[in-house]
């Protein structure tokens, strides 16, 4: 079946240091990525997405890049600020045995990033 | 702003209690889901409808019983629950099913708690 492996954190970091959080993944066929960031007290919100292989996904200076031969899907900033601090999901969505897709998104467990001034 | 909606934004309930959970979403989309947030598990699918049609069902216990009247609203009826049924229960939707790259967009989640 399909997972998602995370990073695991907490991850804390100064202001303006770069990030990464490591997202590797076990899916058949042609799964989409996408990575979701979840503030303190709210739902989760898309951060950024791929829907195929070396496709690069990007949003409010993060970046991740759908690597097929090393199923991975990492996610970068070069200089985070103590507003992203928030839980970080990779997840994929892709096609089950049958090869159906009902939109099920397979999550990783999150990875808590707090960034101090 | 997401576009979807959840009420009420926190419940606490007794195990021999019966509430509801609401969604609507803003968006136009054609499909829900319900999924559950436990601490220290990944989020799990419960339910996915899609067109008001229920096309997957998680291997959900029947205590939670998910009903769709229209493609903007989905409930999540709870009844005799379990204290490990405490979580945060989020609805999401999107455009379509069928297609692994359809975005879904997320609501704001139902803290639960079960005493």
């Amino acid at each position: 079946g399909n997972s998602v492996t995370q990073m695991e954190g907490p991850v804390t970091l100064s202001e303006e240091a770069f990030l990464t959080i490591n997202c590797t993944y076990t899916a058949t066929g042609y799964p989409s990525l996408f990575w979701y960031v979840q503030y303190p007290g709210e739902g989760l919100q898309l951060l950024l997405k791929a829907t195929k292989a070396d496709d690069k996904g990007s949003n409010k200076g993060f970046e991740a890049t759908y690597r097929k031969e090393t199923t991975s899907f990492h996610l970068e900033k070069g200089s985070v600020q103590v507003s992203d601090s928030a839980v970080y999901f990779c997840a994929l969505s892709g096609t089950n045995a049958g090869g159906t897709s009902y939109g099920k998104l397979t999550f990783g467990q999150g990875t808590i990033l707090t960034v101090h001034p | 702003e997401t576009g979807v909606t959840q009420t009420p934004r926190h419940l606490v309930m007794g195990m021999t209690n019966k509430k509801s959970l609401k969604c609507e979403q803003h968006l136009g989309h054609n499909a829900m889901y319900w999924y559950k947030q436990s601490a220290k598990k990944p989020l799990e699918l419960m339910f996915v409808y899609s067109l008001e049609e229920r096309v997957e069902n998680n291997s959900v216990p029947s205590r939670f019983s998910p009903e769709c009247p229209n493609s903007s609203h989905l409930f999540l009826h709870l009844h005799t629950l379990q204290p490990e049924d405490s979580a945060l229960y989020l609805c999401a939707s999107s455009r379509l099913t069928g297609t692994p790259q359809e975005t879904q967009y997320f609501g704001p989640g139902t803290r639960l708690l079960v005493l």
